[in-house]
């Protein structure tokens, strides 16, 4: 069972937008709808943002949205405030009722 | 609303067993409208998923750890408990108790550490 590959690292200015990827296969991120993304914070516990490729939570900004493509699925940021940089996280569906994270990103904003 | 947290031993001794608690409040843990998962984090590094068990206890584990964990649900005290045999240091982390819903960790805990050492 491998991890998902993301970019150890991605920055933006304040104001703009920002995307990071997450590369699987077709036996997880390619397999079903079940990808999601966590954010999370020095210290604290990983927060659901996104689930379902594009359907965020109640409460999670609109400025938050999720897309993906073959094997690759995206997390979007736009409009970046100083409260989203954090270390964010995919996760898919891998079958057989596992799972399987990315390598995480950490987001900076400038 | 269902809340949980988790607890644990703060230190384990390389070749033990491993143990962590997770406490439900507001809801049954083993109900059938959500499931469970330990996922955890070692020191400055990723999530991984360990395992996961639904209604009526059927379980599901990371290949790589699959020899050595076991989850189970004591119905009787709302608790999730997860073992871990013949740890070592690379089994330091934090340790959290997530819900699930569809194919979805939807909350998590606050999760504790636990660092394997002599």
């Amino acid at each position: 069972q491998s991890v998902l590959t993301q970019p150890p690292s991605a920055s933006g200015s304040r104001g703009q937008s920002l995307t990071i990827s997450c590369t699987g296969t077709s036996t997880d991120v390619g397999r079903s709808i079940y990808v999601s993304w966590f954010q999370q914070y020095p210290g604290k516990a990983p927060r659901l943002m996104i689930y379902e490729v594009n359907k965020r939570p109640s409460g999670v900004p609109d400025r938050f949205s999720g897309s993906r493509s073959g094997n690759t699925a995206s997390l979007s940021i736009s409009g970046l405030q100083a409260e989203d940089e954090a270390d964010y996280y995919c996760n898919a569906y891998a079958g057989g009722d596992s799972f399987v994270f990315g390598t995480g990103t950490k987001v900076t904003v400038l | 609303q269902v809340q949980h947290h988790e607890s644990g031993p703060g230190l384990v001794k390389p070749s033990e067993t491993l143990s962590v608690t997770c406490s439900v409040s507001g809801g049954a843990v083993n109900s059938s409208s959500y499931w469970w998962a330990w996922i955890r984090q070692s020191p400055g590094e990723g999530l991984e998923w360990i395992g996961t068990i639904r209604y009526r206890g059927a379980t599901a584990y990371n290949p790589s750890l699959e020899r050595r964990v076991t989850i189970v649900a004591d119905t009787s005290k709302n608790q999730l408990f997860l073992r871990l045999t013949s740890v070592t240091a690379a089994d330091t982390a934090v340790y959290y108790c997530a819900r699930g819903l569809w194919y979805r960790f939807d909350s998590w805990g606050q999760g504790t550490l636990v660092t394997v050492s002599s």
